[in-house]
């Protein structure tokens, strides 16, 4: 069975980093793209980036270019999502997603991790 | 840059037919762009429904299709049940390995 098990929720102070992680299993994780979606608070789903575990290529949507670093460790079927310096505007639940290679769609999902950024 | 659009709201009654649709803010949506469709009730992940254009996600009931309807993508519920009330997202491949999420349809069943 395939599943997508992400880190817990976080809850950090502007210009704080964060690293939240999205563990596979169930299939062979160098062998398809892992994402990350945004979902800020009442709002809709954005396409954040894919990175290919087998290879670390990384592809990024323009609007998170430069905000958002998208890794993954191989040896631990485990993706990654960081920021260096968080903002009050990235609160919001973040979602990981396998996602077909040639055929462009997220196919699993994990359960979310909510990123709070507060003073 | 581009915007993929859909409409903000729909309502059906139940037992009927909607047909969302997913179109670009420029140019027109082709089974190129692999349209795909999600859908996601309040506090949960997104489920995969359609991908492809109109392939059907495993365990996803036959009245849920999936076509291209003149120069957009479509989702269509027919037969429309009460647990179908959901947010339903488009998503189209732009190249280079990068997708976008449309805006999303609030779908009522009352």
């Amino acid at each position: 069975e395939v599943q997508l098990v992400q880190s817990g929720a976080e809850v950090k102070k502007p210009g704080e980093s964060l690293k939240i992680s999205c563990k596979g299993s169930g299939y062979s994780f160098t062998s398809y793209w892992i994402g990350w979606v945004r979902q800020m608070p009442g709002k809709g789903l954005e396409w954040m980036g894919i990175i290919y575990p087998g290879d670390s290529d990384t592809r990024y949507s323009p609007s998170f270019q430069g905000q958002v670093t998208i890794s993954a460790d191989k040896s631990i079927s485990t993706a990654y999502l960081q920021w260096s310096s968080l903002k009050a505007s990235d609160t919001a639940m973040y979602y990981c997603a396998r996602h077909a290679d040639y055929l462009y769609y997220f196919d699993y999902w994990g359960q979310g991790t909510l990123v709070t950024v507060s003073s | 840059q581009t915007v993929v659009t859909q409409e903000p709201s729909f309502s059906v009654s139940p037992g009927g037919t909607v047909t969302l649709t997913c179109g670009l803010s420029s140019g027109s949506v082709s089974t190129s762009y692999y349209p795909s469709w999600y859908q996601q009730t309040p506090g949960q992940a997104p489920r995969t429904l359609i991908y492809s254009t109109n392939t059907r996600s495993s365990g996803v009931p036959d009245r849920f299709s999936g076509s291209i309807l003149g120069n957009k993508a479509a989702l269509t519920i027919t037969g429309a049940q009460a647990d179908d009330e959901s947010d339903y997202y488009c998503v189209l491949y732009m190249g280079s390995g990068i997708c976008v999420f449309g805006t999303g349809t609030k779908v009522t069943v009352l």
